[in-house]
């Protein structure tokens, strides 16, 4: 069965300080993985997705993560936080193409000005 | 391209009472889901559809819930009765249709509606 372990419910950094919110899943055949990010009140939005190829994703607002698989991680991280990076964000394990999308409980990160 | 639309963002009701929310998924796309997404823990899936058929619907308390997606375009969730616990935000989500190619399957996300059982 998959799961997904987020280290850490909160987070805060301050203002161009990096950012790194860490994931660890489990997953019985090669994953699919995926980081969304959730303003308040409002839906899930899609950063980033690893399906194969490239371990190191690229995704919106400057945020990359990296596919490790002998670590079972998927972090994400972004160089220099934002204001407007405070939300919470949600990472996601699934069994390939096809699987259900299983979600972690969530890091909220705040940033400091 | 319009979002995934939901109705109401907001619902207060006592406990045994019946609700319902509806969702208008991104025109074109076939699979539709339901979430439960309980404060301070991530979406959990409660049914999904494909058309007008139901994918899976294994974790979808049925003593309770029940959900219908006519003519395989919007779709209802309905609680009755509801209970304390049911109170969470409810989202759904549709995507293209299950066929091989990650993109295909991405989800795109509604606003939710913030269910309050008092």
């Amino acid at each position: 069965a998959q799961s997904v372990t987020q280290l850490g419910s909160h987070v805060s950094v301050s203002e161009g300080a990096l950012v790194l919110l860490r994931c660890n899943y489990s997953s019985s055949v090669p994953p699919y993985l995926f980081w969304y990010v959730q303003y308040p009140n409002q839906g899930l939005q899609l950063l980033l997705k690893y399906t194969t190829g490239a371990t190191l994703v690229k995704g919106i607002n400057g945020f990359e993560a990296e596919f490790k698989k002998s670590e079972t991680s998927f972090h994400l991280t972004k160089p220099s936080a934002h204001m407007s990076d405070a939300a919470e964000y949600f990472c996601a394990v699934r069994e390939g193409s096809q699987g259900n999308l299983i979600f972690g409980k969530g890091t909220k990160l705040s940033v400091k000005p | 391209e319009a979002g995934v639309a939901q109705s109401p963002r907001y619902k207060i009701i006592e406990k045994r009472q019946s609700v319902a929310f509806w969702c208008n998924p991104i025109s074109g796309h076939a699979t539709l889901y339901w979430y439960q997404q309980i404060l301070g823990q991530g979406p959990k899936l409660l049914i999904q559809f494909q058309n007008n058929g139901v994918v899976d619907d294994s974790q979808l308390p049925k003593d309770r819930f029940s959900a219908e997606r006519l003519k395989g375009v919007d779709s209802t969730l309905k609680i009755q009765p509801a209970k304390l616990e049911d109170s969470a935000v409810y989202l759904c989500a549709s995507s293209l249709g299950r066929r091989t190619g990650s993109s295909y399957n991405e989800q795109f996300f509604g606003p939710g509606t913030r269910l309050t059982v008092l």
